[in-house]
């Protein structure tokens, strides 16, 4: 079955580094998006992706943060400066259309 | 803003029991997903409710929505040991923004 693949699975990294989070989506999903969850607290949206473009994004998703499709398989997530508070989980998921969501096992974030 | 809100927080049951947990919600939606994620995994989607349904059912899931109420139910019926996991109801705005926004979370556990 089809699935959602994340990269790397834990990143540990200093206050001011620059991170990349890596998906492979589901090969004929058209909608891309990530999610965080900082520990015990619920799943926030940060960006969606459709058509090369952003299509939505939240207040979290700042000048900090890029998302970019640089071939036909790979999404990824930039922090640039990464800071103490952007430790989390990190959850990619791809859909095809506007309803199911598709996860990803995610790539959990330390930022020391 | 739209978010969805789960209740209880915690819902700790015997195994063989029925549980179930609620979700409100603010603002008008096309449909109401939920999701299942077990601790330090990814989110899986369960079972999707349309804003013009008032209840689905998917195997011993039943989910219940009244869009007067702005809220929704999901039941798990014969529970099982493992069940055990945290249960997400997640909205997607009317307006056709390309993003769901999750709520805090039942945490629930199966006791055997």
């Amino acid at each position: 079955e089809p699935e959602v693949t994340q990269t790397p699975s834990h990143q540990v990294t200093q206050m001011g580094q620059e991170v990349i989070l890596r998906c492979v989506p589901i090969s004929n999903h058209l909608y891309f998006y990530w999610y965080r969850q900082i520990l015990g607290q619920k799943v926030e949206f940060l960006v969606s992706f459709y058509n090369n473009e952003i299509s939505e994004k939240s207040e979290i998703f700042d000048d900090q943060f890029s998302v970019e499709r640089p071939d036909g398989s790979n999404f990824t997530l930039k922090i640039r400066s990464t800071k103490l508070e952007d430790s989390a989980m990190y959850f990619c998921a791809s859909s095809r259309n506007t309803g199911e969501l598709f996860f990803g096992e995610g790539s959990r974030l330390t930022v020391l | 803003s739209q978010q969805g809100e789960e209740d209880p927080q915690a819902l700790s049951i015997q195994e063989g029991e029925n549980a179930t947990m609620n979700c409100s919600y603010k603002t008008s939606i096309n449909n109401l997903q939920w999701y299942r994620q077990n601790s330090g995994r990814g989110l899986v989607h369960l079972i999707l409710i349309r804003s013009n349904e008032r209840e689905k059912h998917s195997g011993r899931l039943r989910v219940t929505l009244d869009t007067s109420k702005k809220s929704s139910s999901l039941l798990i019926t014969a529970s099982r040991a493992a069940d055990t996991a945290s249960y997400f109801c997640a909205t997607d705005a009317i307006s056709g923004a390309q993003k769901l926004v999750f709520g805090q979370g039942t945490r629930l556990t199966i006791n055997p």
